[in-house]
């Protein structure tokens, strides 16, 4: 498809069960974000790629998440030892030209992240 | 630090009534870039509007309109002769070009009834 893709589109684990969350985004879009969204909430910076790099992770919420990217393309979001609170909508999405310029985002339609 | 405040957290108009959903920003920058999204039920978020921080013309797009304001640090989107269809919940947006961070506020929900 053209548009981002993310998987799963839900995910249900025991609470410290590690998760993976995946992002494709766009083909040729070099930014690549990270968001949560919790039920009824706003959205919730996390991080963003530009290129392979992602400059400044201090909008994770804690040392248990970490996001890659690899070839410029996919980006992973892994959760360890996952917590109740955790639970939200992982929002993905790409743009064509760099991070925070004018260029919109293309948002995926999310990873719903249940942990019981 | 940035910042975006949309005020008003729900909105219910019954249908062909406008209606204006504000935004006021927050930034030392002085290059950004402000956005509104539409997030409708099924959830996956659709940009509407891109403005940059030295283009303040206001637009007009169909039933959309959008004026920002600058010196108020504003930037509010109004619908005219609303429909059930705009129910939805709507983000407005600061990207930051410095550092590649967004900032969305916590989005206003809109209830048009029949």
């Amino acid at each position: 498809g053209a548009g981002v893709s993310q998987s799963p589109s839900n995910k249900v684990t025991e609470k410290g069960k590690d998760v993976e969350l995946r992002c494709d985004p766009i083909s040729g879009h070099t930014a690549l974000y990270w968001y949560r969204q919790s039920l009824g909430q706003g959205l919730e910076f996390l991080i963003y790629f530009q290129g392979n790099s992602a400059p400044d992770k201090s909008g994770l919420p804690s040392d248990r998440f970490s996001a890659e990217r690899t070839g410029g393309s996919v980006s992973t979001l892994t959760i360890q030892r996952t917590q109740q609170e955790d639970s939200a909508v992982y929002l993905c999405a790409s743009s064509l030209g760099p991070a925070g310029g004018q260029d919109e985002q293309f948002f995926g339609p999310g990873t719903r992240l249940t942990v019981l | 630090a940035q910042k975006v405040t949309q005020a008003q957290t729900e909105i219910s108009v019954v249908e062909k009534e406008d209606v204006t959903l504000d935004c006021v920003y927050e930034t030392r920058d002085t290059t950004y870039y402000l956005f509104w999204y539409k997030q409708p039920p099924s959830g996956e978020l659709v940009f509407l509007i891109r403005r940059n921080s030295f283009d303040e013309q206001n637009e007009i797009s169909g039933r959309y309109s959008w004026n920002f304001q600058k010196s108020t640090s504003s930037f509010n989107f109004t619908i005219t002769a609303s429909q059930v269809v705009d129910s939805a919940v709507y983000f407005c947006a600061l990207f930051n070009t410095n550092a590649g961070k967004s900032t969305f506020g916590d989005g206003t929900t809109l209830t048009v009834k029949p």
